[in-house]
């Protein structure tokens, strides 16, 4: 069964603290994407990653980065959290197929205090 | 990357069919077309993919007319179950390493 994994369902984080989240896909995708849904906003694409250390700054990179070193983790990090960075966090990957399924992993529920 | 159009929100009936109609005016010669399903606390899931024309399978049937600037997300017989919120998306997986482009999408609230 095809799956994304992201590392925390829900996260508690103080402001200006630095935070991870991880996400591993086991269909040897080679496209990975981070997105945050707000209410009212729908999914918006903070990065997307298309290759081992490739990435591409989505509609709202600002206060995050990313790092891809494994084909299989793709990992979102706000550098220094903000309360306007609390948000449902979304992890999916793809491949290149003509297909453009992609597959989202359960999501992360972050708080920032 | 093309942009997508949608209505903010659909109501309907158990029993009934409902179309989901979404406008991408600039779409390329290689994108297809897309739509994705979303409960709440989930990630969205796939439902079906067309380039042209028409396509159909268990879950719904999507209609893209020839100049390709609209698609119709086709929903059978809708039950409680499908209260959801639906997105269109519109890109070639092979260009620009496929990156996908979500808009708000159409909330649809199905009653009993």
């Amino acid at each position: 069964d095809v799956k994304v994994t992201q590392s925390s369902r829900y996260l508690v984080k103080r402001t200006g603290e630095k935070v991870f989240l991880e996400c591993v896909q086991d269909m040897d995708h080679e496209n990975m994407f981070w997105y945050r849904q707000d209410p009212g906003l729908g999914l918006r694409l903070i990065y997307f990653s298309y290759d081992v250390k490739m990435k591409e700054k989505g509609d709202i990179p600002e206060g995050y980065s990313v790092s891809r070193e494994k084909k299989e983790r793709f990992s979102l990090i706000l550098e220094s959290a903000s309360t306007n960075q609390t948000s449902m966090y979304l992890c999916a990957s793809a491949g290149t197929s003509v297909s453009t399924e992609a597959f989202f992993g359960q999501g992360t529920r972050l708080t920032v205090v | 990357l093309a942009k997508t159009t949608q209505p903010i929100s659909m109501d309907s009936y158990e029993g009934q069919e409902v179309n989901i109609t979404c406008s991408h005016n600039n779409i390329a010669t290689n994108d297809y077309i897309t739509w994705y399903q979303q409960f709440p606390s989930q990630g969205p899931r796939f439902i079906i993919q067309g380039y042209k024309t028409k396509v159909t399978n268990e879950v719904a049937s999507l209609f893209i007319p020839a100049d390709r600037k609209s698609s119709t997300l086709s929903l059978p017989r809708v039950s409680l179950s499908d209260t959801a919120v639906y997105y269109c998306l519109v890109g070639d997986p092979q260009n620009q390493g496929g990156k996908l482009i979500f808009g708000q999408g159409t909330e649809l609230s199905v009653k009993p």
